[in-house]
């Protein structure tokens, strides 16, 4: 069975403050997701990450996928407020084996003001 | 932008009730799913559709059913509630194919007595 780790499971900060939060396995993944989930509403994907290594920026947000395809990592840089919420990871399966997500538990961020 | 539309949003039923918890969406995909969300536990998928007239199992299928109406609606069913069936339940979709990307809807919150 494949899993997907994520730590820490909960994180507050102040705002202002990086933080890095990781998503981990001894699988392989044809890809790796980052969602984020705000109170009362479903998970709102942020990036798609396919090739090993590859690294994707969005805004304040940096994802990067590990060079075996194991494991991923998001740092948001300058917390804020707005960045308050759950945050996913879900891998893709192996060719074949690509219609079900892994998802690991979340990651639940507060950023105080 | 309707995207993935759920229904009702809040429910609550007593043991041995029977419900249909309704999913739709506006943007041609291929593949839906069902999921329950629980402290603790995560997302854990219920059911999925891979495409029109085709449904398969997930990790939690037991005590609920479920029906792909046409290419644009996935519906849920419990034909007698339990309250370990008391969870947010989220209906997401995607395109298909090799990454796969989920659109999810607000959820279902649905109370078990």
């Amino acid at each position: 069975t494949q899993l997907l780790e994520q730590s820490p499971q909960f994180l507050s900060i102040q705002e202002g403050e990086n933080l890095t939060v990781y998503c981990n396995s001894s699988s392989v993944f044809s890809s790796l997701q980052w969602y984020r989930q705000e109170p009362g509403e479903g998970p709102v994907l942020l990036v798609t990450v396919v090739t090993g290594g590859e690294v994707k920026k969005l805004k304040r947000l940096t994802f990067q996928f590990g060079d075996a395809r194991k494991d991923s990592s998001l740092h948001i840089t300058a917390a804020q407020p707005g960045d308050t919420g759950l945050y996913l990871c879900a891998g893709g399966g192996p060719a074949g084996n690509n219609r079900k997500l892994i998802w690991g538990l979340g990651t639940s961020l507060a950023v105080n003001p | 932008n309707a995207g993935v539309t759920q229904t009702p949003k809040f429910q609550v039923l007593k043991t041995g009730q029977s419900m249909t918890l309704q999913c739709a969406q506006d943007m041609n995909h291929n593949s839906m799913y069902w999921y329950r969300q629980d402290p603790g536990m995560g997302l854990r998928l219920i059911y999925y559709s891979a495409s029109e007239g085709t449904t398969d199992k997930g990790e939690v299928p037991n005590g609920y059913n479920v029906s792909r109406l046409n290419k644009r609606e996935f519906s849920l069913r419990l034909e007698s509630a339990a309250p370990s069936q008391t969870s947010v339940y989220f209906c997401a979709s995607t395109i298909g194919g090799s990454v796969q990307s989920q659109h999810f809807g607000d959820g279902t919150r649905l109370s078990i007595l």
